[in-house]
């Protein structure tokens, strides 16, 4: 099992640029969710997919989307890079059931310019 | 709002000595916790978990306490270790499984 995997692991972008940060996870879990994590503050929730077809905003999705490809993808775009969205990303999945931890990737390191 | 914060954003402990992380907690409504540990330039790891309805669990060298009166949960690690040196923080969970994250606390420990 690899568990919850990201790529890329870092990346440097230029204002207005585009890219998607994928994950994948092949734990059979239900749910997929996009953080956020910038210095001095708690994860952030940007988008989250209870379930394969659904998705929906979290407490930060503006400038965000995402695309819950099937069970086990669960990719993020930026379609017009900011340097407010330097940070880094951390992509979770988790069952939904009972007391449930989410498990967490590796995280891509962003750095918008 | 509701919210998840911690007291103190940097602990510095002996090795050998207990640590001691705190949190606060506000939404009253919380199904459960669970105390993560995030080494540097990883993701965060489960440590342990707890259900609204105990007060305290134990795990390998660790312990939560919560106490629901002040809300307030604390991980106890024992005999602390170099390689525990991570920021811990915690997360509470309602019912509907929205997890809400604390800052973090900033684990050093110094031989």
């Amino acid at each position: 099992n690899a568990g919850v995997t990201q790529t890329p692991k870092f990346q440097v972008l230029k204002t207005g640029q585009s890219m998607t940060l994928q994950c994948a996870q092949d734990m059979n879990h239900n749910s997929m969710y996009w953080y956020r994590q910038d210095p001095g503050m708690g994860l952030r929730l940007i988008y989250y997919s209870a379930s394969e077809g659904t998705t929906d905003k979290g407490e930060v999705p503006n400038g965000y989307n995402v695309s819950r490809l099937n069970k086990r993808e669960f990719s993020l775009r930026l379609e017009s890079a900011a340097p407010s969205q330097t940070s880094v990303y951390f992509c979770a999945s988790r069952f939904n059931r009972g007391m449930e931890t989410q498990y967490f990737g590796p995280g891509t390191r962003l750095l918008v310019l | 709002g509701e919210s998840v914060g911690l007291h103190l954003p940097t602990l510095s402990v002996q090795e050998g000595d207990n640590s001691i992380i705190n949190c606060a907690y506000s939404n009253s409504a919380s199904d459960y916790f669970i105390w993560y540990k995030q080494e540097s330039g990883k993701g965060p790891q489960f440590i342990i978990d707890i259900r609204s309805n105990m007060d305290k669990r134990q795990g390998q060298r660790v312990t939560v306490l919560l106490n629901k009166t002040v809300k307030h949960l604390s991980l106890q690690i024992a005999a602390t270790q170099p390689g525990d040196s991570a920021v811990y923080f915690c997360a509470e969970v309602d019912s509907w499984g929205k997890f809400q994250f604390g800052a973090g606390t900033q684990v050093v420990v110094t031989p």
